[in-house]
């Protein structure tokens, strides 16, 4: 089975802090897609980053970056100079597939404290 | 930028009622995906529609079903409603022809059934 976990059901970070969110994930295909989603109160899903299997360079969006090790299979979510509006439900998500309208999975969710 | 929107946002219904949710996916985005959030729970994958046709299934119940319209639009189908069906219920849409893969998500759809 194609699982994704994240074992951080709760994070808190200083507001301007650095705070890392942690992700693993299990499949046999070699080629997939990794995602970092946001759901703040409103419950809307905010796409944050994304990370192609075949790349070996770490995504970066602003603020936000990944950790992506391959072989350890973990894909880890860094954000840097937390901001109030961070605060939220992070997501991690993978589609399992090279190609294909494949549904995501996703895993459990760490809620992101930010405190002032 | 134009997003996925869906309609309505808020439905309440009664058990074993029927009810349908659309979804008007982003501009030139040819896929469609449904999802279905429970309190406190991750997005469950439902059912994806590629170029009007189904091309992927996940955990939907029998009683739901789903297509895509020519215009690309989609609807969500579900009958015999239980309480379990309460839910939040997300579209997504993404460009599998352009190498788009990334899905975008609408407001979703407060279901509430009593």
């Amino acid at each position: 089975a194609q699982t994704v976990t994240q074992s951080q059901p709760e994070m808190s970070v200083q507001e301007a802090e650095t705070v890392t969110l942690s992700c693993t994930y299990d499949t046999s295909e070699s080629d997939y897609y990794l995602f970092w989603y946001k759901q703040p109160p409103s419950r809307q899903m905010i796409l944050v980053i994304r990370q192609e299997a075949y790349k070996q360079q770490n995504a970066t969006e602003n603020r936000f970056s990944v950790n992506f090790q391959k072989a350890a299979k973990s894909f880890s979510l860094k954000i840097s100079d937390s901001q109030l509006g961070d605060a939220a439900m992070y997501f991690c998500a993978s589609k399992f597939s090279g190609g294909g309208a494949d549904g995501l999975t996703f895993g459990k969710g760490t809620h992101l404290i930010i405190q002032p | 930028a134009a997003g996925v929107i869906q309609s309505p946002r808020h439905l309440i219904k009664e058990k074993r009622e029927t009810a349908t949710l659309k979804c008007y996916p982003i501009p030139r985005h040819d896929t469609v995906y449904w999802y279905q959030q429970g309190p406190g729970q991750d997005p469950q994958f439902l059912i994806s529609f590629y170029e009007k046709m189904q091309s992927d299934k996940g955990s939907i119940p029998d009683r739901f079903s789903a297509q895509q319209f020519s215009d690309y639009h989609s609807e969500l189908n579900m009958s015999s409603l239980e309480l379990g069906d309460s839910a939040l219920y997300f579209c997504a849409s993404s460009s599998e022809t352009s190498g788009v893969y990334e899905q975008y998500f609408g407001p979703g759809t407060r279901l509430t059934v009593t």
